[in-house]
């Protein structure tokens, strides 16, 4: 089975604080993804990178960087965490040459307070 | 844009039927997906169309046209547990990127 791991489950940082969110896959995917999803707005895409090193802004890139320095491993990064980050980040992988069936880790609700 | 429209809320009798609908735009659309998610957990995949008609799996059935823009995901035999939110995806464009829609919130009573 697919599996994707991410870091933490729940996580509460103060404004302004740097926070690393990090997301590991053991399936060999090629695509990894970054989400947060909001009461009412569904899954927004944040950031995605199709191979190690590269990567491209999704539909709300702003406030957040990612890093792939390695295939199974994405993170997100908020350089400096603001009280509308809270929300639920979940990350995807997916094989380029498959279906789009994305697999989903489970979550990291982040409280910035 | 690529909206996805779907109901954000529907009620449904345990042993019943109930049909959740969802609409697109189709310009460049691939394929759609209905993925399941339940309160606090990660959505898990369901079903994916990419041609007309309809793909059944169990008491789970997804329906797509394309041409309509149209998509809907059928579940039979509702069971207490089938409580939770359904989000319809579409896929367009490369690297395998999905938008999602808001998701309807399936409660299914007694």
């Amino acid at each position: 089975d697919v599996k994707v791991t991410q870091s933490s489950r729940y996580l509460v940082k103060r404004t302004g604080e740097k926070v690393f969110l990090e997301c590991v896959q053991d399936m060999d995917h090629e695509n990894m993804f970054w989400y947060r999803q909001d009461p009412g707005l569904g899954l927004r895409l944040i950031y995605f990178s199709y191979d190690v090193k590269m990567k491209e802004k999704g539909d709300i890139p702003e406030g957040y960087s990612v890093s792939r320095e390695k295939k199974e491993r994405f993170s997100l990064i908020l350089e400096s965490a603001s009280t509308n980050q809270t929300s639920m980040y979940l990350c995807a992988s997916t094989k380029q040459a498959s279906s789009y069936e994305q697999y989903f880790g489970p979550g990291t609700r982040l409280t910035v307070t | 844009g690529q909206n996805i429209d779907q109901p954000t809320e529907m009620t449904a009798t345990e042993g019943a039927i109930v049909q959740i609908n969802c609409t697109y735009q189709t310009s460049g659309f691939n394929g759609l997906f209905w993925y399941q998610q339940h309160a606090g957990e990660a959505p898990t995949f369901l079903s994916y169309n990419v041609l007309d008609g309809l793909e059944e799996k169990g008491r789970f059935s997804s329906f797509l046209s394309r041409s309509k823009g149209y998509s809907y995901l059928l579940l039979k035999e509702l069971q207490m547990k089938d409580s939770a939110s359904y989000l319809c995806a579409g896929g367009w464009g490369g690297y395998n990127k999905l938008i999602f829609g808001a998701g309807t919130r399936l409660a299914v009573h007694p």
